[in-house]
């Protein structure tokens, strides 16, 4: 079984400028949650979807959004790119709401210049 | 406030010898428990979680974790480490309120030396 796929892998903007991530899940797993990893601030929690609904959201500002297709496949984007949004994104999918395991995908490394 | 810590930063030690990964979490109730470990330019790979139950948990590559309610903690433990073993260890929790997110730990970094 295919694991989490990130797409692109290494991204480079600059201040100002709008980006948009992808992440497809496992094969029938239904959530997917997005995390930020930089060094200063570790792994944070950015959202999280569920049958194309936002289930919960971290405490990152409007600029970063998401949405989840019916094929379970999310993407998120962060408009007006900060040099502090400069991180690693990971996203994780887990199989149902009950199943807390999550599986995560190699990550998508942003550079913001 | 709500927190899960990793103490050590870093830590090295000798191929072959033996490894305990320190963690600590506060929450009001038992939250969910994992560890995750980071290879350079990889994401996370789930090592082991506890739920419920038996304490001492088994996972892969060999490793085990205690979790001990009275002490709040749930150390990562492998009696002989092995040079590939090194990478990033992340110490994890969600917390039993329904929601799916994982709050993780600072991270430590294990180096093995040969």
């Amino acid at each position: 079984k295919a694991g989490v796929t990130q797409t692109p892998r290494y991204l480079i903007k600059t201040r100002g400028q709008q980006v948009t991530l992808s992440c497809s899940p496992i094969s029938g797993h239904r959530s997917v949650s997005w995390y930020q990893q930089t060094p200063g601030q570790g792994l944070q929690f950015l959202f999280e979807y569920f049958s194309e609904t936002q289930r919960n959201k971290g405490n990152f500002p409007g600029r970063f959004s998401g949405r989840q297709f019916s094929n379970s496949r999310s993407e998120m984007n962060v408009s007006t790119l900060e040099l502090g949004d400069s991180a690693l994104y990971l996203c994780a999918s887990s199989l149902v709401l009950a199943d807390n395991e999550q599986f995560f995908g190699p990550g998508t490394r942003l550079t913001v210049l | 406030a709500q927190s899960v810590t990793q103490p050590d930063i870093h830590i090295t030690v000798s191929e072959g010898a033996s490894l305990e990964l320190r963690c600590n979490y506060s929450y009001g109730a038992t939250p969910y428990l994992f560890w995750y470990v980071q290879s350079p330019g990889q994401g996370l790979q789930l090592l082991l979680k506890y739920f419920s139950g038996d304490t001492l948990v088994q996972g892969i590559k060999g490793f085990e974790a205690e979790f001990k309610r009275s002490q709040s903690s749930f150390n990562l433990r492998k009696p002989s480490v092995h040079w590939s073993d090194a990478a990033e260890y992340f110490c994890a929790v969600v917390p039993q309120t329904g929601a799916n997110n994982l709050f993780f730990g600072t991270g430590t970094r294990l180096t093995v030396i040969p």
